[in-house]
Formats: structure tokens, sequence, C-alpha cells
């Protein structure tokens, strides 16, 4: 199975920040990279697709990016509607297979 | 507008076997699949498997002995099935679209012991 090596795994940020988390690929998985938050008590929501396309209606404050294996999501300017997890998954291979997550707190 | 709903039984006893439905709207099972998602308390996200359009099935190889996912297109529901449940099942479990672009709202199932 494809391992996602996701970090950090908690994060505190001031509203302005720029943040960025980052999921690391055991093996290639092309841009085959999605992007989720999920706000406390909701279901997932996908954000990014294909490793660098914006879901629409999200803000464009949210990007995606790839360097090799390592993948990033960066919000440019954070807010507090921002708090969240977010979770990585690759779906280049079954079983599909997600990172462990990272909690995104406002300092 | 693509929608899927969860239902099934809160609370489950250990060793025995949970019974969730996937009921969706605003597409047909015989066009697109639909994932099985589930969620620990305070953990992450696991993908558990998915029935295709043709009706295949694949699984996660952790759960595959246990677990059975099936449909009936004409009510437009997915049905999973796991057995020999343990209390590390408790769960929010999330049934999705392939391309996990659309989700349902969860069904929480909690193991006892």
């Amino acid at each position: 199975d494809i391992q996602m090596t996701q970090s950090p795994s908690s994060l505190s940020a001031s509203l302005g920040d720029r943040v960025t988390i980052t999921c690391r690929a055991s093996q290639d998985i092309g841009n085959y990279l999605t992007w989720f938050q999920q706000k406390p008590g909701k279901s997932p929501r996908r954000m990014i697709y294909g490793a660098t396309n914006l879901e629409d209606g999200v803000p464009s404050r949210f990007s995606g990016s790839r360097s090799g294996s390592d993948y990033s999501l960066t919000i440019s300017s954070l807010e507090s509607e921002d708090v969240a997890d977010y979770h990585c998954l690759q779906s280049i291979q079954y079983p599909l297979t997600f990172g462990s997550g990272t909690k995104l707190e406002i300092k | 507008q693509v929608q899927l709903k969860e239902s099934g039984p809160v609370l489950v006893q250990a060793s025995e076997t949970l019974s969730l439905t996937c009921t969706v709207s605003g597409f047909s099972l015989t066009n697109y699949g639909v994932i099985w998602v589930r969620q620990p308390p305070g953990k992450g996200l696991e993908w558990m498997g998915i029935i295709w359009r043709n009706g295949n099935t694949d699984y996660n190889s952790a759960l595959k002995s246990r677990l059975s996912i099936n449909r009936d297109t004409s009510k437009s529901q997915v049905f999973l099935k796991m057995n020999s449940l343990q209390t590390d099942d408790t769960a929010i479990y999330y049934c999705t679209t392939p391309l996990m672009d659309a989700w349902g709202q969860g069904a929480s199932v909690t193991v006892s012991s």
C-alpha cells in the first residue's frame, strides 16, 4: 500500500499568516493527490484535486503544489473560518490511502 | 444535485455484524460507484472499499475478510456489511462518490463490548 506521510499533525497560526501542510508519498503518485477540509462535526469537503486544481467555490487563498513526492496545501492568509482538520489522499492505486491529518488552529 | 445519506444502527454489540445503508440521489448507481470511508473518534480517515458502477467491488485488504459491499440499483441504495465487530470499529462511517466530491453526513456507530 502507498503510505502518505502528512505533516505537521497540528498547527497553530495567527490570522493572516501563510500556512503550509505537506504530504509525502512513499511511491510515485503523479498528480493523483486530493486535499480535504473537515470542520468539527462535519463531513470532509474536497478542496483541491489533481494536486493543484481548486474545487469550485473554494477561496483563492487556498492552493496546492507539488515538488517531487511532496505535495503541499497552502493558505496564503489564514482566516478564522479555516480552522479545521485537513487530510490528503492518494488515488493512483487501490487501496486509496489518506494522510494522518493536520489540525489547524488559530493562535 | 448529488446527495448521499447513510443510515443504520447507532450501537452494535461486539462480535456482531454492522449493516449500513447509503441512499443516493441525483445520480444512478449504474453510472457511478460509491465509496465507504470511516473515521474513528479523534483519528484520521480510512478508505474501506468501493462498489463500481458495474457492481464489482474492491476492498481495503485490512478489512477484506470481514467486509462486503452490495447495492440495489432500483432503490438507489448501497449496503455495507462488516462482521466480527470489535470496539476499535467504533467510528463515523461515510459514503461518498468515487471522486469524493460529495459526501453523506456520516453514520456514527459505537461498538459495545
